[in-house]
């Protein structure tokens, strides 16, 4: 079955980095664009980076661009987020996604939370 | 961006009755190849969310069947026909056709 696995979360100072990973099973990872989103605690829903199935690609939310990089390594199946200048406002859940404007199933991981101390 | 506006915000509603949440967007939604991709999703309490409905009125398989997407450019309403107690949670809009892609703020759904 597919199998979304986040990990890397953690805490981490104002202006610090963090990289996520997000390990993939159950299905040929290198075949499919991969997206994250985050949720700060007690709030919405906040799309935030996409990567192609052969990373050409990569498009970024706003808030993020220039900060965030996604990335991926399909011989590891293996999705990532590098995060760096980390502000008060990047705490959040986040999560990988794997989404496609069809009729093939979403999947969402179980996230990872990533605190930003001031 | 496209700013995705949802409303209302809050959506008390008794068992057993319809539901209704709109979901506008600031630019037309219509992309290139001619579909529109305008995405629903359920997040439960506690739950990663869960999509809904693609391309404003598909239904994702295993969606019950008193979930329903409508609408065109814009305009979008997710409908329940009888909401139940498991549908509890947050309604989420989310457009997919113009980078980035953008959610909507979402709609509380509670059983009055």
């Amino acid at each position: 079955q597919v199998q979304l696995v986040e990990s890397g979360g953690g805490v981490v100072q104002s202006g610090g980095s963090l990289r996520l990973s997000c390990a993939a099973s159950g299905f040929t990872f290198s075949s499919y664009g991969m997206h994250w989103v985050r949720q700060a605690p007690g709030k919405g829903l906040e799309w935030m980076a996409f990567i192609r199935y052969d990373g050409t690609n990569k498009y970024y939310a706003d808030s993020v661009r220039g900060r965030f990089t996604i990335s991926r390594d399909n011989s590891k199946n293996t999705l990532y987020l590098q995060m760096n200048s980390l502000r008060a406002e990047d705490t959040a859940m986040y999560y990988c996604v794997r989404l496609q404007q069809s009729t093939v199933a979403v999947y969402w991981g179980q996230g990872t939370l990533v605190t930003v101390s001031s | 961006d496209v700013v995705m506006t949802q409303s209302p915000l809050s959506l008390p509603v008794t068992l057993g009755q319809p539901a209704s949440i709109s979901c506008r967007s600031s630019q037309s939604l219509v992309y290139s190849d001619g579909n529109t991709y305008l995405n629903w999703f359920q997040q439960r309490p506690g739950q990663s969310p869960r999509r809904l409905i693609y391309k404003v009125s598909d239904r994702d398989s295993g969606v019950p069947d008193r979930f329903s997407g409508s609408g065109s450019g814009t305009d979008f309403t997710l409908k329940i026909s009888r909401v139940e107690a498991e549908d509890v949670g947050v309604y989420y809009c989310m457009q997919g056709s113009h980078w980035p892609y953008t959610f909507g703020q979402g709609t509380k759904l509670e059983i009055k």
